[in-house]
Protein backbone atom coordinates (compact mmCIF):
# COMPACT_ATOMS: atom_id res chain seq x y z
CA UNK A 1 0.00 0.00 0.00
CA UNK A 2 2.45 2.16 -1.02
CA UNK A 3 -0.01 5.34 -1.94
CA UNK A 4 1.91 8.62 -2.82
CA UNK A 5 5.91 8.39 -2.72
CA UNK A 6 7.85 11.37 -2.70
CA UNK A 7 11.83 11.70 -2.69
CA UNK A 8 14.21 13.06 -1.03
CA UNK A 9 12.15 13.51 2.48
CA UNK A 10 15.01 15.95 3.43
CA UNK A 11 17.13 18.37 1.21
CA UNK A 12 19.84 20.91 2.11
CA UNK A 13 20.47 23.23 -1.10
CA UNK A 14 22.76 26.45 -1.19
CA UNK A 15 20.95 29.66 -3.19
CA UNK A 16 21.50 29.10 -6.61
CA UNK A 17 21.52 25.02 -6.77
CA UNK A 18 18.86 22.78 -8.57
CA UNK A 19 17.07 19.84 -7.72
CA UNK A 20 13.90 17.86 -8.55
CA UNK A 21 11.44 16.24 -5.93
CA UNK A 22 9.97 13.28 -7.45
CA UNK A 23 6.58 11.56 -6.65
CA UNK A 24 4.48 8.73 -7.94
CA UNK A 25 1.37 7.84 -7.42
CA UNK A 26 0.04 3.91 -7.71
CA UNK A 27 -3.56 4.39 -6.83
CA UNK A 28 -4.45 5.29 -11.01
CA UNK A 29 -5.45 8.72 -10.04
CA UNK A 30 -6.07 10.69 -13.24
CA UNK A 31 -5.03 14.32 -11.34
CA UNK A 32 -1.42 15.10 -9.51
CA UNK A 33 -0.86 17.86 -7.65
CA UNK A 34 2.26 19.37 -5.76
CA UNK A 35 1.51 22.00 -2.66
CA UNK A 36 4.13 23.77 -0.17
CA UNK A 37 3.06 24.24 3.52
CA UNK A 38 5.11 27.12 4.96
CA UNK A 39 3.90 28.27 8.86
CA UNK A 40 0.25 30.12 9.33
CA UNK A 41 -0.11 29.64 5.28
CA UNK A 42 -1.62 26.07 5.06
CA UNK A 43 -0.88 24.50 1.81
CA UNK A 44 -0.59 26.90 -1.30
CA UNK A 45 -0.92 25.05 -4.70
CA UNK A 46 2.24 25.31 -6.96
CA UNK A 47 1.21 23.37 -10.05
CA UNK A 48 -1.40 20.43 -10.93
CA UNK A 49 -1.98 18.26 -13.43
CA UNK A 50 -5.40 17.30 -13.87
CA UNK A 51 -4.81 14.39 -16.37
CA UNK A 52 -1.72 12.97 -18.44
CA UNK A 53 -0.23 15.26 -20.59
CA UNK A 54 -1.95 19.02 -18.83
CA UNK A 55 -0.23 20.94 -16.41
CA UNK A 56 -1.54 24.03 -15.03
CA UNK A 57 0.28 26.68 -12.94
CA UNK A 58 -1.24 27.14 -9.08
CA UNK A 59 -1.71 30.20 -6.27
CA UNK A 60 2.41 29.97 -6.43
CA UNK A 61 4.11 28.64 -9.77
CA UNK A 62 6.95 30.89 -10.15
CA UNK A 63 10.35 30.01 -8.97
CA UNK A 64 9.54 25.67 -10.25
CA UNK A 65 8.94 23.72 -13.19
CA UNK A 66 7.17 20.29 -13.20
CA UNK A 67 7.24 17.40 -15.86
CA UNK A 68 4.21 14.98 -15.63
CA UNK A 69 6.31 12.02 -16.87
CA UNK A 70 3.15 9.21 -17.56
CA UNK A 71 -0.01 8.60 -15.45
CA UNK A 72 2.14 7.70 -12.26
CA UNK A 73 5.03 10.29 -12.10
CA UNK A 74 4.83 14.38 -11.54
CA UNK A 75 8.12 15.59 -10.58
CA UNK A 76 9.31 19.07 -9.00
CA UNK A 77 12.25 21.35 -10.30
CA UNK A 78 13.71 24.11 -8.69
CA UNK A 79 16.00 25.49 -11.26
CA UNK A 80 17.84 27.87 -9.20
CA UNK A 81 16.83 27.79 -5.40
CA UNK A 82 16.43 30.75 -3.28
CA UNK A 83 15.74 31.06 0.70
CA UNK A 84 12.22 32.04 -0.03
CA UNK A 85 11.89 28.37 -1.53
CA UNK A 86 12.54 27.17 1.79
CA UNK A 87 9.73 24.87 3.18
CA UNK A 88 7.83 21.73 3.37
CA UNK A 89 6.46 20.23 0.06
CA UNK A 90 3.48 17.82 -0.65
CA UNK A 91 2.92 15.93 -3.88
CA UNK A 92 -0.43 14.65 -3.72
CA UNK A 93 -2.91 13.11 -6.36
CA UNK A 94 -7.07 12.49 -6.68
CA UNK A 95 -9.47 11.09 -9.14
CA UNK A 96 -11.01 14.12 -10.06
CA UNK A 97 -15.10 14.51 -9.94
CA UNK A 98 -15.06 15.34 -13.29
CA UNK A 99 -13.92 11.59 -14.49
CA UNK A 100 -17.24 10.31 -13.15
CA UNK A 101 -17.11 8.24 -9.93
CA UNK A 102 -14.37 10.58 -8.73
CA UNK A 103 -14.26 11.65 -5.08
CA UNK A 104 -11.72 14.62 -5.45
CA UNK A 105 -10.40 13.46 -2.49
CA UNK A 106 -6.49 14.39 -2.06
CA UNK A 107 -4.21 11.39 -1.11
CA UNK A 108 -1.07 13.11 0.09
CA UNK A 109 2.31 11.79 0.35
CA UNK A 110 4.49 12.60 3.18
CA UNK A 111 6.12 15.94 2.52
CA UNK A 112 9.71 16.80 1.43
CA UNK A 113 11.26 19.33 3.75
CA UNK A 114 13.31 21.23 1.86
CA UNK A 115 15.83 23.80 3.29
CA UNK A 116 18.10 26.94 1.37
CA UNK A 117 20.89 28.32 2.90
CA UNK B 1 -10.32 31.75 -8.43
CA UNK B 2 -11.97 29.91 -5.45
CA UNK B 3 -10.11 31.08 -2.23
CA UNK B 4 -10.80 29.54 1.59
CA UNK B 5 -11.00 31.82 4.68
CA UNK B 6 -9.89 30.10 8.01
CA UNK B 7 -10.50 33.12 10.90
CA UNK B 8 -9.87 30.98 13.57
CA UNK B 9 -6.04 30.32 13.56
CA UNK B 10 -6.06 29.29 16.86
CA UNK B 11 -8.79 26.89 19.22
CA UNK B 12 -8.57 24.92 22.28
CA UNK B 13 -11.29 22.77 23.79
CA UNK B 14 -11.72 20.72 26.59
CA UNK B 15 -11.52 17.15 26.64
CA UNK B 16 -15.30 15.56 26.23
CA UNK B 17 -16.38 19.18 24.55
CA UNK B 18 -17.69 20.18 21.28
CA UNK B 19 -16.01 22.34 18.89
CA UNK B 20 -16.94 24.34 15.93
CA UNK B 21 -14.23 25.42 12.90
CA UNK B 22 -15.01 27.97 10.62
CA UNK B 23 -14.64 28.56 6.89
CA UNK B 24 -16.19 30.28 4.61
CA UNK B 25 -14.90 30.28 0.79
CA UNK B 26 -15.82 32.38 -2.70
CA UNK B 27 -17.05 30.96 -5.53
CA UNK B 28 -19.26 31.75 -8.85
CA UNK B 29 -19.80 28.17 -9.48
CA UNK B 30 -22.69 26.23 -8.39
CA UNK B 31 -21.48 22.16 -8.35
CA UNK B 32 -17.67 21.90 -6.01
CA UNK B 33 -16.82 20.10 -3.52
CA UNK B 34 -15.77 20.77 0.29
CA UNK B 35 -13.33 18.83 2.70
CA UNK B 36 -11.69 18.82 5.95
CA UNK B 37 -8.57 17.59 6.50
CA UNK B 38 -6.68 17.24 10.03
CA UNK B 39 -3.25 17.04 10.01
CA UNK B 40 -1.58 16.20 13.29
CA UNK B 41 2.01 16.34 14.46
CA UNK B 42 2.83 13.65 12.53
CA UNK B 43 2.75 16.06 9.40
CA UNK B 44 0.15 13.46 7.40
CA UNK B 45 -2.54 14.94 5.95
CA UNK B 46 -5.64 12.70 6.72
CA UNK B 47 -9.31 13.39 5.53
CA UNK B 48 -12.05 14.28 7.55
CA UNK B 49 -14.89 14.75 5.97
CA UNK B 50 -15.92 15.71 2.48
CA UNK B 51 -19.65 17.30 1.29
CA UNK B 52 -20.65 17.48 -2.23
CA UNK B 53 -22.39 21.26 -2.92
CA UNK B 54 -25.51 19.72 -4.52
CA UNK B 55 -26.56 17.67 -1.70
CA UNK B 56 -28.56 19.89 1.27
CA UNK B 57 -28.29 17.03 4.07
CA UNK B 58 -25.10 17.77 6.07
CA UNK B 59 -22.29 15.20 5.86
CA UNK B 60 -21.57 13.43 8.75
CA UNK B 61 -18.52 11.00 9.87
CA UNK B 62 -19.56 9.43 13.64
CA UNK B 63 -18.45 12.75 15.86
CA UNK B 64 -17.58 14.92 12.77
CA UNK B 65 -20.33 17.18 11.38
CA UNK B 66 -20.54 19.75 8.82
CA UNK B 67 -22.94 22.69 8.96
CA UNK B 68 -22.96 23.47 4.88
CA UNK B 69 -24.79 26.87 4.21
CA UNK B 70 -24.45 27.06 0.22
CA UNK B 71 -25.96 30.92 -0.03
CA UNK B 72 -23.36 32.35 2.84
CA UNK B 73 -20.99 29.97 1.19
CA UNK B 74 -19.81 28.84 4.95
CA UNK B 75 -18.70 25.69 5.65
CA UNK B 76 -17.95 24.97 9.21
CA UNK B 77 -16.80 21.65 10.96
CA UNK B 78 -18.52 20.15 14.47
CA UNK B 79 -16.17 17.86 16.27
CA UNK B 80 -18.42 16.25 19.30
CA UNK B 81 -17.09 14.37 22.81
CA UNK B 82 -13.46 15.96 21.41
CA UNK B 83 -10.87 13.45 22.03
CA UNK B 84 -6.91 14.08 22.83
CA UNK B 85 -6.14 12.41 19.54
CA UNK B 86 -8.03 15.46 17.99
CA UNK B 87 -5.42 17.84 18.83
CA UNK B 88 -3.87 19.11 15.20
CA UNK B 89 -4.17 21.23 12.08
CA UNK B 90 -7.24 21.45 10.22
CA UNK B 91 -7.88 22.38 6.78
CA UNK B 92 -10.84 23.30 4.91
CA UNK B 93 -11.09 22.88 0.98
CA UNK B 94 -12.76 23.42 -1.97
CA UNK B 95 -12.17 21.91 -5.14
CA UNK B 96 -13.94 22.61 -8.63
CA UNK B 97 -10.85 21.93 -11.26
CA UNK B 98 -7.80 21.92 -8.46
CA UNK B 99 -8.04 22.05 -4.86
CA UNK B 100 -7.39 25.26 -2.87
CA UNK B 101 -6.98 25.11 1.08
CA UNK B 102 -7.19 27.61 3.70
CA UNK B 103 -4.42 28.50 6.44
CA UNK B 104 -5.42 26.38 8.83
CA UNK B 105 -6.90 25.95 12.49
CA UNK B 106 -4.90 24.40 14.98
CA UNK B 107 -6.76 22.70 17.79
CA UNK B 108 -5.26 21.61 21.16
CA UNK B 109 -7.59 19.36 23.06
CA UNK B 110 -6.99 19.45 27.09
CA UNK B 111 -7.27 16.83 29.21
Amino acid sequence: NAGVTQTPKFQVLKTGQSMTLQCAQDMNHNSMYWYRQDPGMGLRLIYYSASEGTTDKGEVPNGYNVSRLNKREFSLRLESAAPSQTSVYFCASSEPTWSGGGTGELFFGEGSRLTVL
Amino acid sequence: AQTVTQSQPEMSVQEAETVTLSCTYDTSENNYYLFWYKQPPSRQMILVIRQEAYKQQNATENRFSVNFQKAAKSFSLKISDSQLGDTAMYFCAFTLNDMRFGAGTRLTVKP
